[in-house]
């Protein structure tokens, strides 16, 4: 049973362009989301964060959007630089910091900026 | 500076063998977890630690062990590694009371 799920497996976008990645949960319970981003042979890095009682967070040209009604959140990257070609992972927790910290993750979309 | 390190990048194994990964981290970090990642599944989680010498099965803990022995170091153990347990490995520290996870590069285990 995943509960995230992030639908695409891939993502290509022009450079300068808005890059959208898109995750659903079917948890309720679920009340803080993260965002990771994965280079090849490197670990995930965290990228933004967003709770539950809020419907955006912002931090420089990443954006992340919660739409709690529709368990979906999407991330935006404006704009798309080349650099930004990695695996982006959507991953979500329940009960806040009072679970120990054990995050649940999508299965991840690979998302390719072209020049 | 953040640090998890993981003791092999690269290791192949045989059929059977009893294998190691080895996860330490300087942070001083309550919590630590062991996930896999394989191409379309994402990463699941094997095992996970709140605390030294305790532990907790996560998704997928069949085939494997863990041992917290310090609360800097956090192993995974495969008992008799099968083929189905080549997969890219990673470690990963939190602090108790926060849901931001911190890496290690990832082990890339072959089994054969």
């Amino acid at each position: 049973d995943q509960q995230v799920k992030q639908n695409s497996p891939s993502l290509s976008v022009q450079e300068g362009r808005i890059s959208i990645l898109n995750c659903d949960y079917t948890n309720s319970m679920f009340d803080y989301f993260l965002w990771y981003k994965k280079y090849p042979a490197e670990g995930p890095t965290f990228l933004i964060s967003i709770s539950s009682i809020k419907d955006k967070n912002e931090d420089g040209r990443f954006t992340v959007f919660l739409n709690k009604s529709a368990k979906h959140l999407s991330l935006h990257i404006v704009p798309s630089q080349p650099g930004d070609s990695a695996v982006y992972f959507c991953a979500a927790s329940a009960l806040g910091g009072t679970s120990y910290g054990k995050l649940t993750f999508g299965q991840g979309t690979i998302l390719t900026v072209h020049p | 500076d953040v640090k998890v390190t993981q003791s092999s990048r690269y290791l192949v194994k045989r059929t059977g063998e009893k294998v190691f990964l080895e996860c330490v981290q300087d942070m001083d970090h309550e919590n630590m977890f062991w996930y896999r990642q394989d191409p379309g599944l994402g990463l699941r989680l094997i095992y996970f630690s709140y605390d030294v010498k305790m532990k907790e099965k996560g998704d997928i803990p069949e085939g494997y062990s863990v041992s917290r022995e310090k609360k800097e170091r956090f192993s995974l153990i495969l008992e008799s590694a099968s083929t189905n347990q080549t997969s890219m490995y990673l470690c990963a520290s939190s602090p108790a009371g926060l849901d931001e996870q911190y890496f290690g590069p990832g082990t890339r285990l072959t089994v054969t």
